[in-house]
């Protein structure tokens, strides 16, 4: 089992909607959860962390965890475009430090 | 702002050649960790350090080795490139905020073996 799983897309929503992205984890252990958005052809740059139950919002962004679940989302709202991208969701146990990095949803937002 | 370096975007290498990548980050950060990511199979971890001259094995170490001489900074090397080796390096190193470690990423270095 994977430590950390996304659903590849494509996941494709028109400029102005809500884009929804999930992602769950095996370890219940699991403390601190990231979402890195990814250009093509450049590195992962961190847009959001969440550290406890329920929702967490930056701008057009909101994360959600639901620990029991073992669940982490990130929702983008009035979606623009330049969201075109690749979204990768990481866990940090806290054991060892090491981040565990699902294989990313590709959106595309359509003008 | 936290900045995290690579000392080449691409590289071009033969097999059996030696390669070098390095990664500098200007922040103190105590964790530095590198990366390949290929298409399909996202980031894997390669190798990672707590501290100067300290390395653990990430999930896939072999043909690889570390150095981390200087807390700044942890060089990659390719003992014997492979054309297996082809892929995208990342470099990162990890910051406490509010005792919860983050991770920052340099920009890759894409690379290329012939």
């Amino acid at each position: 089992q994977k430590e950390v799983e996304q659903n590849s897309g494509p996941l494709s929503v028109p400029e102005g909607a809500i884009a929804s992205l999930n992602c769950t984890y095996s370890d219940r252990g699991s403390q601190s959860f990231f979402w890195y958005r990814q250009y093509s052809g450049k590195s992962p740059e961190l847009i959001m962390s969440i550290y406890s139950n329920g929702d967490k919002e930056d701008g057009r962004f909101t994360a959600q965890l639901n620990k029991a679940s073992q669940y982490v989302s990130l929702l983008i709202r009035d979606s623009q475009p330049s969201d075109s991208a690749t979204y990768l969701c990481a866990v940090n146990k806290h054991t060892g430090n090491q981040f565990y990095f699902g294989t990313g949803t590709s959106l595309t937002v359509i003008p | 702002d936290v900045k995290v370096t690579q000392s080449s975007r691409y590289l071009v290498k033969r097999t059996g050649e030696k390669v070098f990548l390095e990664c500098v980050q200007d922040m103190d950060h105590e964790n530095m960790f590198w990366y390949r990511q290929d298409p399909g199979l996202g980031l894997r971890l390669i190798y990672f350090s707590y501290d100067v001259k300290m390395k653990e094995k990430g999930d896939i170490p072999e043909g690889y080795s570390v150095s981390r001489e200087k807390k700044e900074r942890f060089s990659l090397i390719l003992e014997s490139a492979s054309t297996n080796q082809t892929s995208m390096y990342l470099c990162a190193s990890s910051l406490p905020l509010a005792g919860v470690e983050t991770q920052y990423f340099g920009p890759g270095t894409r690379l290329l073996v012939l």
